[in-house]
């Protein structure tokens, strides 16, 4: 069963500061790779696709890596803006098209 | 353009009620998902519609829980003698998929379903 965990859970960070979400899925097997952002009592807004033949994907201040034979993702954020605060999720799309989320990341900037 | 719609917003319903929640997906996409974000247990996945094919409803929780997608456009979600546990966010999303998982998948706002 396909397994996808999100570090950090919280994270706050000054306005202005670079920085790097994490995720992690225990199943390799995957057709791609998506992140989301959700805002409080909203639905989910997609960020980036990586299929599974891609390494990353760019979108603004948005970069999504992804490392498919480690089972590993991260989504780096440049010059973080209030504005950015929100969940960042991701989820991957295995055999059949479900997606499988991870917990999220609940991220604070701080003007 | 027009994204996916989910009506109502917000369903407030009593404990044994049944309830049906409506979701309108992206014209043209011939896929469309159902999924449940409740606290503590995250986003799960419920049913699965593609074309004309059988849908997946290996995610649903029990049989309760019923989905249709008439004319490959419009679903229902149905949830027959709504229990507390039922109480989450509804979110429906769809994708222009052809093949299964191979696209971005449109979330919808979602319905927030609570059960008294």
């Amino acid at each position: 069963k396909q397994e996808v965990t999100q570090i950090p859970a919280a994270l706050s960070v000054p306005e202005g500061e670079n920085l790097v979400l994490n995720c992690s899925f225990t199943d390799s097997a995957i057709y791609n790779l998506q992140w989301f952002r959700q805002d409080p009592g909203k639905g989910l807004t997609s960020l980036l696709l990586i299929q599974s033949s891609q390494r990353e994907q760019t979108s603004g201040r948005l970069n999504a890596s992804l490392d498919k034979s480690s089972g590993r993702s991260t989504l780096y954020i440049a010059a973080s803006q209030p504005g950015d605060s929100a969940t960042y999720l991701c989820a991957v799309s295995a055999s059949g098209s479900r997606l499988t989320f991870g917990e999220g990341t609940q991220l604070t900037v701080n003007p | 353009g027009a994204g996916v719609s989910q009506s109502p917003s917000n369903k407030v319903t009593e404990k044994g009620k049944d309830v049906e929640l409506r979701c309108d997906p992206i014209s043209g996409h011939t896929a469309l998902y159902w999924y449940r974000q409740s606290l503590g247990q995250g986003l799960e996945f419920l049913i699965y519609f593609q074309g004309n094919s059988a849908p997946d409803k290996s995610g649903l929780p029990s049989d309760r829980f019923s989905a249709e997608r008439t004319g490959g456009s419009v679903s229902t979600l149905t949830i027959q003698r709504t229990q507390q546990e039922d109480s989450a966010v509804y979110l429906c999303a769809s994708s222009p998929a052809r093949v299964a998982g191979m696209y971005e998948q449109y979330f919808g706002p979602g319905t927030r379903l609570t059960v008294t």
